[in-house]
């Protein structure tokens, strides 16, 4: 089965760094997220991407966070200026879309993200 | 946005049939209600949609009335590796919010 694959598992950053989170979300599809869960939290919504343009964006994914697809298979998460509080799991997610607005999300593992 | 209510926490025994009910009234004309699962530092797995009535596939059932602002998921005999978060959503727009979910721990 296909699946979105997200590297690194483990990223470890200084505060004020910038890093750049990876993911290849599965090939037909055509709606991408980024979701992050603070440790013990619920997930949090972060973006939503489509057309090649965010479609959403919620209230933390503030001018320090950015996304791209820069070639046909990876979805980049950008972060700028890293902060203690963005240590967090970072899950990125696709689904569908085409035909189906309703379809449903497709997770990958996810890259735990310390910033020290 | 789509609000869902679920209960925080569940305990069950292997063995036994577990219900999870999730509330949402203000679901729209065209929202489809979506489940998910989640073990500890995993993404969350899709379990199972449905619109109306009764969906069954080789996980879970759910059950949906007639006026479709509740919904139910049933897990058949659960073992102790469906311990895990359960989360009811709406995959409406492209802001698709999760709750808190439900915790179930099954116990031995």
């Amino acid at each position: 089965e296909p699946e979105v694959t997200q590297t690194p598992s483990h990223q470890v950053t200084q505060m004020g760094q910038e890093v750049i989170l990876r993911c290849v979300p599965i090939s037909n599809h055509l709606y991408f997220y980024w979701y992050r869960q603070i440790l013990g939290q619920k997930v949090e919504f972060l973006v939503s991407f489509y057309n090649n343009e965010i479609s959403e964006k919620s209230e933390i994914f503030d001018d320090q966070f950015s996304v791209e697809r820069p070639d046909g298979s990876n979805f980049t998460l950008k972060i700028r200026s890293t902060k203690l509080e963005d240590s967090a799991m970072y899950f990125c997610a696709s689904r569908e879309g085409q035909g189906n607005n309703n379809s449903p999300l497709h997770f990958g593992n996810g890259t735990r993200l310390t910033v020290t | 946005l789509a609000k869902t209510t679920q209960p925080i926490s569940m305990d069950s025994y292997e063995g036994q049939e577990v219900n999870i009910t999730c509330s949402h009234n203000n679901i729209a004309t065209n929202d489809y209600i979506t489940w998910y699962q989640q073990f500890p530092s995993q993404g969350p797995r899709f379990i199972i949609q449905g619109y109306k009535t009764k969906v069954t596939n080789e996980v879970a059932s759910l059950f949906i009335p007639a006026d479709r602002k509740s919904s139910t998921l049933s897990l058949p005999r659960v073992s102790l590796s469906d311990t895990a978060v359960y989360y009811c959503l709406m995959n409406r727009d492209d802001k698709i919010i999760f709750g808190k979910g439900t915790r179930l721990h099954i116990l031995p």
